[in-house]
């Protein structure tokens, strides 16, 4: 059973443009939401993430905002540039620092 | 370096061979998991070790899949009999370990496998 579910699995933007993926989870003993960022033959690496007790939370051109009541929460990329073009995976973590990952979405920003 | 290293980056290999990929953890960290990455799809947990508590095998999708660490350092995840489904990518991460913290996973860059 998937616990995580991230759409769209693709996705294109001009540059300039806003970027949006959306993810939703099942098990609200979840705590913790991570965003991976992960580009061809690399690892995926930490890029922002948020804790329940949070709506939003930014870090410079990202931003994710968290919906409780729903159990659901979205990474924004403003202003996406050619250089953000990369699969993204949304995660939830459980008890000991289990991640849970979404299916991916992969981004292409046109120039 | 300072980040998570596995090796081999790649592997081919034919089917029934038995395989060994390895994963060396950033130094400190104490918690090591495995993540198995088929082709376009998310990240499936097979297995995680965190300190010297017996690890959680529950993702590991048959018998033939086993991984061990040694001296809560370097850990070897080996694939006894190959199929050609288990061609994937193979990831490793690594964390601190605490309760209640928000210690990242830090990723490797992986074992691209693939089964003739």
């Amino acid at each position: 059973q998937q616990q995580v579910k991230q759409s769209p699995q693709s996705l294109i933007v001009q540059k300039g443009g806003i970027s949006i993926i959306n993810c939703a989870y099942e098990n609200t003993a979840f705590d913790y939401f991570p965003w991976y960022q992960q580009f061809p033959g690399k690892g995926p690496a930490l890029l922002i993430a948020i804790r329940p007790d949070v709506s939003e939370k930014k870090e410079g051109r990202f931003t994710i905002s968290f919906n409780k009541s729903a159990k659901q929460f979205s990474l924004h990329i403003m202003d996406s540039q050619p250089g953000d073009s990369a699969t993204y995976f949304c995660a939830a973590r459980n008890a000991g620092n289990m991640l849970t990952f979404g299916g991916g979405t992969r981004l292409m920003v046109k120039p | 370096g300072a980040g998570v290293s596995q090796s081999p980056s790649n592997k081919v290999t034919e089917k029934g061979k038995d395989v060994e990929l390895r994963c060396d953890p950033i130094s400190g960290h104490t918690a090591l998991y495995w993540y198995r990455q088929s082709l376009g799809q998310g990240l499936e947990f097979l297995i995680y070790f965190q300190g010297n508590s017996a690890p959680d095998k529950s993702g590991l999708p048959s018998d033939r899949f086993s991984a061990e660490r040694t001296g809560g350092s370097v850990s070897t995840l080996t694939i006894q009999r190959t199929q050609q489904e288990d061609s994937a990518v193979y990831l490793c991460a690594s964390s601190l370990m605490g309760a209640g913290a928000n210690q990242p996973q830090h990723f490797g860059d992986g074992t691209r496998l693939s089964i003739l």
